[in-house]
């Protein structure tokens, strides 16, 4: 089974600075794809940034990429020029490229909270 | 832009009783999710759903759990006897059958079980 591990709790950085949330995943399989969703207040969950495994290039939306290692099963996202709107709970995602019926469940890490700094 | 949405948003009920969630998926989407998440913990799934029937269910989604897609346009969650541990924000997804694999998430519904 895979796992996916956020070992941040909680995160801060002050207006218009940069910062990187981490993310770890364990996974047999090659093929794959990997997601950043944010939750705010509200609680929606919103996705921010995808990556396919099979991708080298790094995935870019904005002020929002992500640094993929796939040999150290490794995905942080960074943020740039962080805003105010950026405050929220950041979960880190996986799921199968396997393409079956039995394998579309997104698993998450357990979060990030990210605070930003006026 | 289309949206998942899902109703109540927040819904109170008493131990043992029956709940119904329910939630409007993307028109064109034929891939539908439950996922839950317990107050401060992650969010886990539940089941998935294509062409009628469930294509996956985790641990969570024992007996007392069903969902059902009873018209062209709803996608319910259905919970039998409510326990005190179902207490939980639940969130609807759907995706379509493109090259596209995000899941589009709902706002949620926040469920209380007293």
């Amino acid at each position: 089974a895979q796992t996916v591990t956020q070992s941040q709790p909680e995160m801060s950085v002050q207006e218009a600075e940069t910062v990187t949330l981490s993310c770890t995943y364990d996974t047999s399989e090659s093929d794959y794809y990997l997601f950043w969703y944010k939750q705010p207040p509200s609680r929606q969950m919103i996705l921010v940034i995808r990556q396919e495994a099979y991708k080298q290039q790094n995935a870019t939306e904005n002020r929002f990429s992500v640094n993929f290692q796939k040999a150290a099963k490794s995905f942080s996202l960074k943020i740039s020029d962080s805003q105010l709107g950026d405050a929220a709970m950041y979960f880190c995602a996986y799921r199968s490229a396997i393409s079956n019926f039995g394998n579309e469940k997104l698993t998450f890490g357990t979060g990030t909270r990210l605070t930003i700094i006026p | 832009e289309p949206e998942v949405t899902q109703t109540p948003s927040h819904q109170v009920t008493q131990m043992g009783q029956e709940v119904i969630l329910r939630c409007v998926p993307i028109s064109n989407h034929l891939y539908f999710y439950w996922y839950r998440q317990i107050l401060g913990q992650k969010v886990e799934f539940l089941v998935s759903f294509y062409n009628n029937e469930i294509s996956e269910k985790s641990e969570i989604f024992d007996d007392q759990f069903s969902v059902e897609r009873p018209d062209g346009s709803n996608f319910t969650l259905k919970i039998r006897s409510t326990k005190l541990e179902d207490s939980a924000m639940y969130f609807c997804a759907s995706r379509s059958s493109g090259i596209s694999y995000e899941q589009y998430f709902g706002p949620g519904t926040r469920l209380t079980v007293t």
